[in-house]
């Protein structure tokens, strides 16, 4: 059983566009993380969120945690063909606790 | 500052086999995790190991375990490999010390690609 879910599983879209993924459970975290994944390489932190509501902003990418600490988003603003990746969240139900990851959203941006 | 290193990068086994795998954590950092990724699977937890001790353990049978040396460095051994072995085992490194109310980043390494034939 997924812990956390995430959609969608595939997307594919032309450089220029945005687009969300989520990343749903039905368990409170404490704190929520967001990693970018490329081939042949581990996953990279992007951000920690820890506040319901909190939004945090990374250049073009912008970072949401749903006020019950149950959901998150990760919005693209006009995706480059350096965005595709894995993208990975990954829960922590306690702090201090190891981090359970979700099946991750597989991004692709065309030119 | 050198990120986390992992050694070898790739790796052929045949079923039945032991493999063992090295992580060197960023320097500094005393938490080494342990990852198993598959395609079907995700990212799945295998261990921690903080201060040479295992601090935390997923759901894996006993033929995988670990260890960690005072110098921070980790090995993790899979035994009587099985096909089902095959996967990109990673290595993550924290460096601060698990306290309660402070959520943690770790760090990954480019992984292990392990294939069991």
């Amino acid at each position: 059983t997924q812990l956390l879910e995430q959609s969608p599983q595939f997307l594919s879209i032309q450089e220029g566009e945005n687009l969300t993924v989520y990343c749903n459970s039905s368990s409170v975290f404490s704190s929520l993380q967001w990693y970018r994944q490329e081939p042949g390489e581990g996953p990279v932190l992007l951000v920690t969120v820890v506040t319901g509501g909190e939004v945090k902003k990374l250049k073009r990418l912008t970072f949401q945690f749903g006020d019950a600490r149950k959901d998150s988003s990760l919005h693209i603003t006009a995706a480059q063909t350096g965005d595709t990746g894995l993208y990975l969240c990954a829960g922590a139900f306690v702090y201090g606790q190891n981090f359970v990851f979700g099946p991750g959203t597989r991004l692709s941006v065309l030119p | 500052k050198a990120g986390v290193t992992q050694t070898p990068r790739y790796l052929i086994k045949t079923r039945g086999q032991q493999v063992t795998l090295s992580c060197s954590p960023i320097s500094g950092h005393r938490s080494v995790s342990w990852y198993q990724q598959t395609p079907g699977q995700g990212l799945q937890f295998l261990f921690e190991y903080f201060s040479e001790t295992q601090r935390n353990k997923g759901n894996f049978p006993g033929r995988f375990s670990g260890r960690q040396f005072s110098n921070s460095r980790s090995e993790m051994n899979v035994s009587t490999l099985e096909l089902g072995d095959s996967a990109l085992y990673l290595c993550a490194s924290t460096w601060e010390n698990r306290l309660a109310g402070v959520p943690y980043e770790q760090y990954f390494g480019p992984g292990t690609r392990l294939t069991v034939t």
